[in-house]
């Protein structure tokens, strides 16, 4: 399995507090990408990052803030939760080239009360 | 942007019968196109993936999906499931130059004995 650790693995918090997410790598691969996943929903992309403080927003990204200081770490920040983000958010890296593949991370179950 | 459709959301199927499910995506360019399953309380692996070349490709576990440019369709295929391969399967798609991952909402398989 590729060097991917989230954390926390399970958060209950409360609506209107703030919440980070964290995604820590080992592999140095330059893409990283949050995403949630929802019965019925799939996984949707929330935020991705292209490199060292190089973002862009997915298609869920109302509610989301990222950053990247360093290649091996990407924090996802709930700026205000609402019971609607509660999911399991799950963290992915890859590298372009012909060996492209998204590596997943465990995933982090948030429930938002 | 891009998108992608899977049709079936949920399938059932004998051990020993044949598996198509379909993936249908939406841009006008040109695509990579993967296929990606989540055995149950797993994340996501990759099952295969279409870069360019021939377009019926073979993945693991005996799966393989077929590229048709004209339908802008990428269906999943195996000759015969096995109680194993309960999970479920999404479609992803990555237009060529951009790293925007976009799934579909997934198609969970079940096999029976």
């Amino acid at each position: 399995d590729a060097g991917i650790t989230q954390s926390p693995r399970h958060k209950v918090t409360e609506t209107g507090t703030p919440v980070t997410l964290r995604c820590h790598q080992t592999e140095n691969h330059r893409y990283m990408y949050w995403y949630r996943q929802d019965p019925g929903h799939g996984l949707r992309l929330i935020h991705y990052s292209y490199g060292v403080k190089d973002t862009d927003k997915g298609e869920v990204s109302d509610g989301y803030s990222v950053s990247r200081s360093k290649t091996e770490d990407f924090l996802l920040t709930l700026e205000s939760a609402t019971s609607s983000q509660t999911s399991v958010y799950f963290c992915a890296i890859s590298e372009s080239g012909s060996n492209e593949k998204l590596f997943f991370g465990s995933g982090t179950q948030l429930s938002v009360l | 942007a891009q998108s992608v459709s899977q049709h079936n959301h949920h399938v059932i199927l004998s051990e020993a019968a044949s598996l198509e499910l379909g993936c249908n995506y939406s841009y006008g360019g040109t695509v990579n196109l993967f296929w990606y399953v989540q055995y149950p309380g797993q994340h996501l692996q990759l099952l295969l993936k279409y870069f360019s070349g021939d377009p019926l490709v073979k993945g693991i576990k005996g799966f393989e999906a077929e590229f048709i440019k004209s339908k802008f369709s990428f269906n999943l295929r195996k000759p015969s499931v096995q109680w194993s391969d309960t999970a479920e399967y999404f479609c992803a798609v990555r237009p060529v130059g951009y790293q925007k991952v976009t799934f579909g909402t997934g198609t969970k398989l079940q096999v029976i004995p």
